[in-house]
């Protein structure tokens, strides 16, 4: 099946720190890819949707300024959490599917876990 | 507002028993709706994929149904192994390929 990376898999920062996590789709093109977050024991929370060249969308209560994202090709979207506090904590993980697929099917990577200090 | 249910309680049985799990939503209209498997700290993995107007699906130990008068899914993995042990979650979605996770339901297989 098609595999999704993203990097990287664990980061630790100093609360007022930004950082970057990338996801890769690694052996096909993906116009659309989808962020996530999930806290433990809870669901996966769909943050927002990144679309290759235009502008992402984000979910209701998403702030778009704190988590930037960049989806510059078509196998390579970021997202940055800028100025991060303890309480941006979680699991993030995205999520692609190929460019003209109709089978629905979402390929996930491995996840980030972020620890914010 | 939109809403799956997922038993938060842990599912535990036998090995070889066949594991049922449900997924029940409100609010939804889902054009299909889809089975994955999680383990721990791991991105979400898919299992299986059917649509509103299919009654059943099934691929090798797995079996799901999908009842949208009920507004039901289940999930079914006959003969279960102890490596069957993990977090299912059911997510459906409309034709945009946005999906609405459950929270899950953690399987335990003993041996």
């Amino acid at each position: 099946g098609a595999v999704v990376s993203q990097h990287p898999s664990r980061v630790i920062c100093k609360s007022g720190t930004s950082v970057k996590i990338e996801c890769r789709s690694l052996d096909f093109q993906a116009t659309t890819m989808f962020w996530y977050r999930q806290f433990p024991k809870q669901s996966l929370m769909l943050m927002a949707t990144s679309n290759e060249g235009s502008k992402a969308t984000y979910e209701q209560g998403v702030e778009k300024d704190k988590f930037l994202i960049n989806h510059a090709s078509l196998t390579l979207s970021t997202l940055t959490v800028t100025s991060a506090h303890p309480e941006d904590s979680s699991f993030y993980i995205c999520s692609a599917t190929p460019s003209g697929g109709a089978t629905g099917e979402l390929f996930f990577g491995e996840g980030s876990r972020l620890t914010v200090l | 507002s939109q809403k799956i249910e997922q038993n938060s309680e842990a599912l535990n049985i036998q090995e070889g028993k066949t594991a049922t799990l449900t997924c029940n939503y409100t609010n939804y209209s889902p054009a299909y709706l889809q089975w994955y498997r999680q383990d721990p700290g791991r991105g979400p993995v898919f299992l299986l994929l059917i649509r509103e107007n299919e009654k059943e699906k099934r691929k090798e130990r797995l079996k799901v149904t999908f009842d949208t008068t009920l507004k039901q899914s289940l999930f079914h993995i006959t003969a279960s192994q102890p490596a069957d042990s993990a977090t299912y979650l059911c997510a459906l979605a409309d034709s945009s390929y946005k999906l609405i996770f459950g929270s899950g339901t953690r399987l335990l297989v003993r041996p």
